[in-house]
């Protein structure tokens, strides 16, 4: 089976526009969570989805929204970029049953750098 | 609050000798706690985990972590490291109340010599 899928892998921006960054979940999870990750720290939590419903939201702007799909893909977008949007965001999808219910699953990260 | 602290950003070992990777966690009740590993370029993954079972619990690629609740530590150890261990590790703690959202420690990046 598939792992998590992201698109793009990599992207450059300029400060002020806005962006889209993609994720397709394990086949059969139906909650997404995003992550920041800047460059030299832990990754950060933003928002979590699961049954396309927003069930938790990390410290971090209104700049920064998400929604999930049917299908249970999810989209990150995140408006008017300042410079320390920089960083590596990632998605993770979990089965939310059974003993692996605790268990997320990432993808490889989109690279956002905001020139 | 929950929050995992990781006492060393750096770690180097020679190939063939033991690793420890220290990790104390703060929570105000028994939390579940992770392990996960960073390679360069990719993505994040579940080394192991603990969710209140087994104390000594045994993850992938011959690494293991105990849960030291006196010591509120979780420190993640393997017998003998390998090239293919060099990367970034990170110490997880999920909030009871919150399972869906993981808080991340700063990393340690492990540097194993020939």
């Amino acid at each position: 089976d598939a792992g998590v899928t992201q698109s793009p892998t990599h992207l450059i921006k300029t400060r002020g526009q806005q962006v889209t960054l993609r994720c397709s979940p394990i086949s059969g999870h139906k909650s997404v969570s995003w992550y920041q990750q800047v460059l030299g720290q832990g990754p950060q939590f933003i928002f979590q989805y699961y049954e396309k419903e927003e069930r938790g939201r990390g410290n971090f702007p209104d700049r920064f929204s998400a929604r999930q799909f049917p299908n249970y893909s999810s989209e990150l977008n995140v408006n008017a970029l300042l410079l320390g949007d920089s960083a590596l965001y990632l998605c993770a999808s979990r089965s939310n049953t059974g003993e692996t219910s605790y268990e997320q699953y990432f993808g490889p990260g989109t690279r956002l750098t905001v020139t | 609050a929950q929050s995992v602290t990781q006492l060393d950003s750096h770690v180097s070992v020679s190939e063939g000798t033991p690793v420890l990777l220290r990790c104390n966690y703060s929570s105000s009740y028994s939390p579940s706690l992770f392990w996960y590993v960073q390679h360069p370029n990719k993505g994040l993954q579940l080394l192991l985990k603990y969710t209140s079972a087994a104390t000594l619990v045994k993850g992938i690629n011959g690494f293991e972590a105990e849960f030291k609740k006196s010591e509120t530590s979780f420190h993640l150890t393997k017998p003998s490291a390998h090239m293919s261990d060099a990367a970034e590790y990170f110490c997880v703690v999920t909030p009871m109340d919150s399972s869906y959202k993981l808080i991340f420690g700063s990393g340690t990046r492990l540097l194993v010599r020939p």
